[in-house]
């Protein structure tokens, strides 16, 4: 079986303050780990997906995640927060492709002015 | 950029009706996913079509079923709804071998 655990359900930033969301997986199996983000009443947009190529895995909006086999983790950072950062993010965990997600229970991210 | 279709946004139904959710995938995108978010919660597993065969089942409840049509697009329908099925429904699509899943906006479902 697979799972994340998200630590932290809320994070609040100052804008322009680092933005460190933690992931931390189980898997039997090689993972493969997302970070999507969710705004008020809207989908999901994956944020970067790791699928065992490069360990540092760059995403859009300015969104990093390092894949640490060692730590088990996937945290997501992003150097300066914006006030359109605001959001609920999630990180989820696959088999491989072509698999469904397993989502940890997620990450409200407030941004202080 | 074409993105993944639901219908309708938003439902409301009484105790014990039915409801059919449907869901129009990008293009050329071969597999379909089914989640479902309650209140506050992360989004479940709930059914998987690949090639509009049924390629894995999560938690979903027998009192639904969901099918993949020769168009690609899919339907989810649930019967005997109950007040816990209130809860936003994501369709998703994934092309071959990508490893990524493209979420609709969801239909959200009440029930009274």
């Amino acid at each position: 079986a697979q799972s994340v655990t998200q630590l932290g359900s809320h994070v609040s930033v100052s804008e322009g303050a680092l933005v460190l969301l933690r992931c931390n997986y189980s898997s039997s199996v090689p993972p493969y780990l997302f970070w999507y983000v969710q705004y008020p009443n809207q989908g999901l947009q994956l944020l970067l997906k790791y699928t065992s190529a490069a360990t540092l895995v760059k995403g859009i909006n300015g969104f990093e995640a390092e894949f640490k086999k060692s730590e088990t983790s996937f945290h997501l950072t992003k150097p300066s927060a914006h006030m359109s950062d605001a959001a609920e993010y999630f990180c989820a965990v696959s088999f491989g492709v072509d698999y469904k997600l397993s989502f940890g229970a997620g990450t409200t991210v407030t941004v202080r002015a | 950029a074409a993105g993944v279709i639901q219908s309708p946004r938003h439902l409301i139904k009484e105790k014990r009706e039915t409801a059919t959710l449907k869901c129009y995938p990008i293009p050329r995108h071969d597999t379909v996913y089914w989640y479902q978010q309650g209140p506050g919660q992360d989004p479940q597993f709930l059914i998987s079509f690949y090639e509009k065969m049924q390629s894995d089942k999560g938690s979903i409840p027998d009192r639904f079923s969901a099918q993949q049509f020769s168009d690609y697009h899919s339907e989810l329908n649930m019967s005997s709804l109950e007040l816990g099925d209130s809860a936003l429904y994501f369709c998703a699509s994934s092309p071959p071998r990508v490893g990524e899943q493209f979420f609709g906006p969801g239909t959200r479902l009440t029930v009274l």
